[in-house]
């Protein structure tokens, strides 16, 4: 199976501020890699796929890169509503994997 | 507008059964995979399985080989879970979701989640 890790566990930040999340494979996944936002009690949002896409309605606000191995998910400025949980996902093959998510925090 | 309206869970014994239903609208249902993926308490994202646009095909995690059977109804739209011989660790929401195309892929939409509690 295609492990899934991504850093940090949890970040702290304030509204306006720019962050980052890491999301690293096992093994090389091309670009084969999707992000999703979830908030407390609510499903899963899907806000990336194919390691760069935003997803029809996501705020330009949010981005991705990455290839390979490596991926992050960067907000460019945060808004009270982006604090949330989010998780990467690998499509490169079955079973399907997810990271153990990221948890935003509000400083 | 893509709905997904979950219904079953509960609590149930361990060694039990129950079976959990997803009612799709607002897409050709028959057109797509679907999955269900369960999050544990306070824990991450899980897939569980997954069934092919036309059910001949699934995918199942290890986890849950052998005691869960994915299964769908396309005249009626409706995706379906059947859990038997249920642990302690199979304690959580699950969620059914659709997948973007007809193989195990990514979801971009989510039902409202179930809670499944196993628990003498």
């Amino acid at each position: 199976d295609i492990q899934m890790t991504q850093s940090p566990s949890s970040l702290s930040a304030s509204v306006g501020d720019r962050v980052t999340i890491t999301c690293r494979a096992s093994q090389s996944i091309s670009t084969y890699l999707n992000w999703y936002q979830q908030k407390p009690g609510k499903a899963p949002k899907l806000l990336i796929y194919a390691a760069s896409t935003l997803h029809g309605g996501v705020p330009s606000n949010f981005s991705g890169s990455g290839s390979g191995t490596d991926f992050s998910l960067t907000i460019s400025s945060l808004q009270p509503e982006d604090f949330a949980t989010y998780y990467c996902q690998q499509n490169f093959g079955t079973p399907l994997t997810f990271g153990q998510g990221t948890k935003l925090e509000i400083k | 507008e893509v709905q997904l309206l979950q219904s079953g869970g509960g609590l149930v014994q361990p060694g039990g059964s129950l079976r959990l239903s997803c009612a799709a609208s607002g897409f050709t249902f028959r057109h797509f995979a679907m999955s269900w993926v369960r999050q544990a308490p306070g824990k991450g994202l899980e897939w569980v399985s997954e069934i092919s646009p036309n059910g001949e095909t699934t995918y199942d995690a290890d986890s849950v080989k052998g005691r869960f059977t994915i299964s769908r109804d396309n005249s009626n739209n409706t995706l379906y879970l059947q859990m038997n011989s249920l642990r302690a660790d199979d304690t959580a929401v699950y969620y059914c979701a659709k997948d973007v195309s007809t193989w195990p892929d990514y979801f971009d939409f989510w039902g409202q989640g179930t809670l499944v509690t196993v628990s003498s």
